[in-house]
């Protein structure tokens, strides 16, 4: 298995406070992605990553925003979480580029009451 | 853009039986990705399979990029097959996904 860690796995937060999720990866992989998915639905791209200090917007990045200082690590921050961002949040990383065969983290499940 | 959908939406068979599960997408794409999503949550490659066929063991996938679909044989299921099969494809370099097929095998 790709060695990609997730922190926290779970948490529950209040509505207009900042969360950071953070993706760890011992891959030594260029790629990384932030991922969501809401009940019923594939998943949805929010921001990547194609290298250190290098980061693009997804489809569903409003509210979000993203920071990658190392290699190993990606941030995705909610400055102001609402309760629309309530969802199972996924990192994947891949060591080609966009569209090339991805690994997923164990996801980070977050509730915005 | 590109639309990416499987069938069925949903699937219960019985320990041992078969199934084919369908990704039909509307475009032309570069890559497509098999996966699977067990009931904890956890997403597992499958396959990778732009064009042609691969196995791995009792799964099996085969993509006809020219006419712009993919399905998966799952052979003699077993109760851990449970959970949704999800296929996305490579469009602009975006994975875009299907909302998934949810495979319950009963015992």
């Amino acid at each position: 298995d790709a060695g990609i860690t997730q922190s926290p796995r779970h948490k529950v937060t209040e509505t207009g406070t900042p969360v950071t999720l953070r993706c760890h990866q011992t891959e030594n992989h260029r790629y990384m992605y932030w991922y969501r998915q809401d009940p019923g639905h594939g998943l949805r791209l929010i921001h990547y990553s194609y290298g250190v200090k290098d980061t693009d917007k997804g489809e569903v990045s409003d509210g979000y925003s993203v920071s990658r200082s190392k290699t190993e690590d990606f941030l995705l921050t909610l400055e102001s979480a609402t309760s629309s961002q309530t969802s199972v949040y996924f990192c994947a990383i891949s060591g080609q580029g966009l569209g090339y065969e991805q690994y997923f983290g164990p996801g980070t499940r977050l509730t915005v009451t | 853009g590109i639309q990416v959908e499987q069938s069925p939406p949903d699937l219960i068979l019985q320990e041992g039986a078969n199934s084919t599960l369908r990704c039909n997408f509307s475009d032309s794409v570069n890559n497509l990705q098999w996966f699977h999503q067990n009931p904890w949550g956890q997403l597992i490659n499958l396959f990778y399979i732009p064009s042609g066929t691969k196995q791995n063991g009792r799964l099996s996938a085969t993509t006809v990029a020219t006419e712009r679909y993919s399905l998966l044989y799952i052979s003699s299921s077993q109760t851990t097959d449970s959970g949704v099969y999800f296929c996305a494809v490579d469009s602009n370099y975006q994975l875009i996904w299907g909302a998934g097929t949810k495979l319950i095998i009963k015992p």
